[in-house]
């Protein structure tokens, strides 16, 4: 079955520490992940996918087929960092996103 | 200004009454999708469509109907059989296997 886990649902850091939240999947073909950043009382939008593998405000991840997971990473947290992250699934011939349940990410001045 | 809209942005329901969401997107995507937002629960499929007059459930189909008669709409139907309607609604678009798209969400509330 296919299934994206976040573990977190709150992971709360201090400006300027580094932040890392976890995702876990499970797929059996090849997978396409993203990570999807809601920020307060704005629409849902994609911030990065493993195909590209680019850093996008100073976010990256890398696909870990080993272990399933894709988790994302800063180094640096800013205070306009905080916001609800979901990490996405797209999978299968229909391409249905599957999401995880989110980590509200919380960065405290 | 291409785009996803959902409207209307707020919708109150009576218990017994069925109501359909608007989802309506402008960006030539063949894919569509309807989302629930629960707290703590994260975004839980309902319904998704690949192409227009053919759409699939989701995970949490029971109690909604959806129709695609166009590309650019995907609206969606809470019928009374749904026992917990009260949720944010979320519509989005994508191209296949590519970036999805969201709407800014229906927020609705059984009084």
């Amino acid at each position: 079955a296919q299934r994206v886990t976040q573990p977190e649902k709150l992971l709360s850091v201090f400006k300027g520490a580094p932040v890392e939240l976890k995702c876990n999947y499970s797929y059996s073909g090849s997978p396409e992940l993203f990570w999807y950043v809601q920020y307060s009382r704005q629409r849902l939008q994609l911030l990065l996918r493993h195909i590209s593998r680019e850093s996008i405000k100073g976010f990256t991840a890398d696909l870990n087929k080993g272990e399933t997971s894709f988790h994302l990473k800063k180094p640096f947290a800013q205070e306009e960092d905080s916001a609800m992250y979901y990490c996405a699934l797209n999978g299968g011939s229909q391409g249905n996103l599957i999401f995880g349940k989110g980590t509200k990410l919380s960065v405290k001045p | 200004d291409g785009g996803i809209t959902q409207s209307p942005k707020y919708l109150f329901r009576k218990e017994g009454q069925n109501v359909t969401l608007s989802c309506e997107q402008n960006l030539n995507h063949d894919a569509m999708y309807w989302y629930r937002q629960d707290p703590g629960q994260g975004l839980r499929l309902i319904y998704y469509s690949q192409i227009v007059n053919d759409f699939q459930k989701g995970d949490i189909a029971e109690g909604y109907s959806v129709s695609r008669e166009k590309k650019e709409s995907f609206p969606l139907t809470v019928t009374s059989a749904q026992k917990n309607p009260t949720a944010f609604y979320l519509c989005a678009s994508s191209m296949r296997r590519v970036e999805a798209f969201f709407g800014q969400g229906t927020r609705l509330t059984v009084v």
